[in-house]
């Protein structure tokens, strides 16, 4: 069975501070997805990246960042230089290579405060 | 354009009442989805169509019928409506091949 873990509930940092959004997953599968989304109060899912288990890559795009290690089972995401605008709920997000059924974290309330 | 586009935005009924909840991709995508998302934000899968046959039950009741009549679409009906069905229904599509998976805006389903 696959599980996602979000331990961070709810999260708050001051404008301009960095936070790191922790993602802990488990799957018996070797080839995977993994994938974060963004859910402000508008109420959309908002598809930020996926990675494929093959790929440790750190990926950087802006002001995001992800880290995947496969040694902690963790797939954690960095906002840098936070904004007001990225309040919202944050989601990790697990699928097998085969029919692509999302598992989804229980999700980090993120606020930023101005 | 919308890519995946859900229809009607926001839904009050009555219990006991059947409703049907509309979707509609237009990014070629074969694999089609329906989420609930519950009150405490939590997100599950309910069905998942892949051209246009079932391939996921998540042990949704029967009182929940997806139909598709062709891969762009999905459409969710559902009988009896009970309160505990109230809840967000996010419809997706993705494409295995591209990596794409997108969701539509939600429906926000209030049952009374």
């Amino acid at each position: 069975a696959q599980k996602v873990t979000q331990a961070q509930t709810e999260i708050s940092v001051v404008e301009k501070e960095d936070v790191t959004l922790d993602c802990v997953y488990e799957t018996r599968d070797t080839t995977y997805y993994l994938f974060w989304y963004k859910q402000p109060p508008s109420g959309e899912l908002v598809f930020l990246i996926r990675r494929n288990s093959f790929d440790e890559q750190n990926e950087i795009s802006g002001r995001y960042s992800w880290n995947f290690q496969k040694s902690t089972s963790s797939f954690n995401f960095t906002i840098t230089a936070s904004q007001v605008v990225d309040s919202a709920v944050y989601f990790c997000a697990l699928s097998n290579f085969g029919n692509e059924k999302l598992t989804f974290g229980t999700g980090t309330r993120l606020t930023i405060i101005p | 354009d919308t890519a995946v586009s859900q229809t009607p935005k926001y839904l009050v009924t009555q219990m006991g009442n059947d409703k049907s909840i509309k979707c509609e991709q237009n990014l070629g995508h074969d694999t089609m989805y329906w989420y609930k998302q519950d009150s405490k934000k939590f997100l599950k899968i309910m069905f998942s169509y892949n051209n246009k046959e079932l391939i996921i039950n998540e042990t949704v009741p029967n009182r929940f019928s997806p139909k598709s009549p062709d891969k762009a679409h999905l459409n969710l009906h559902i009988n009896s409506l009970e309160l505990g069905d109230s809840a967000v229904y996010f419809c997706a599509s993705s494409d295995r091949d591209r990596g794409g998976y997108t969701f539509g805006s939600g429906t926000r389903l209030t049952v009374v």
